[in-house]
């Protein structure tokens, strides 16, 4: 149980489109799910937080307009990268939290986005 | 406010010897713990964790952590590694009770067992 699936694993778009990545729970309901920004061989950086229903909370430093996210139902976030530039290259990997579970955080197996 | 410290960012060792991977913690209230393992092009995977109760904690593949409350310490070991346990191991730290549940991640330590 508890699988969160990630889509896509892998894409390459050029400057100055919009790309937008899926975070899936595909056997429990996430209320607040998470994603997370990861430059090579660096940790993972909390980028916001984002609720069902409600607007999501963005980590001081990220651009809310710059990384749209929508959480219209219980079991799907999304992250639209827009305007994307070179320099927005990176791993983003979503987490789903399960309420249930004893506050753990389930991870996606992450997005490489690569902007030429 | 959390923060979590892995000071070695790489461990080389040979296969069957026994390893550590440290993590220290600092944080004003009490905290929940994890370490998190990921594999290349990969997201993380929940290795074991600490919320409560014995100190001492078991992934079911062989891996173990004791948190130690008065070292501020989260020391991950395993007695005899495997080339596959080859990748990198985040710990991570949250505030126990908080609202949003935030992780607090380390900045990670590649385990790069040889043969």
């Amino acid at each position: 149980g508890a699988v969160v699936s990630q889509h896509p694993s892998w894409v390459i778009c050029k400057s100055g489109t919009s790309v937008k990545i899926e975070c899936r729970s595909l056997d429990f309901q996430a209320t607040t799910m998470f994603w997370y920004r990861q430059f090579p061989k660096q940790s993972l950086m909390l980028m916001a937080t984002s609720n069902e229903g409600s607007k999501a909370t963005y980590e001081q430093g990220v651009e809310k307009d710059k990384f749209l996210i929508n959480h219209a139902s219980l079991t799907l976030s999304t992250l639209t990268v827009t305007s994307a530039h070179p320099e927005d290259s990176s791993f983003y990997i979503c987490s789903a939290f399960l309420l249930a579970g004893l506050n753990i955080q389930y991870f996606g197996a992450g997005t490489r986005l690569s902007v030429l | 406010a959390q923060s979590v410290t892995q000071l070695d960012s790489q461990v080389p060792v040979f296969e069957e010897a026994p390893v550590e991977l440290r993590c220290n913690y600092s944080s004003s209230v009490s905290v929940y713990l994890f370490w998190y393992v990921q594999y290349p092009n990969q997201g993380l995977q929940l290795l074991l964790k600490y919320l409560s109760g014995s100190t001492l904690v078991e992934s079911i593949n062989g891996f173990e952590a004791e948190f130690n409350k008065s070292q501020t310490s989260f020391h991950l070991r395993k007695p005899s590694v495997h080339i596959s346990d080859t990748a990198e191991y985040f710990c991570a730290v949250s505030a126990s009770g908080g609202a949003t549940n935030k992780l607090i991640f380390g900045t990670g330590t590649l385990l790069a067992v040889q043969p």
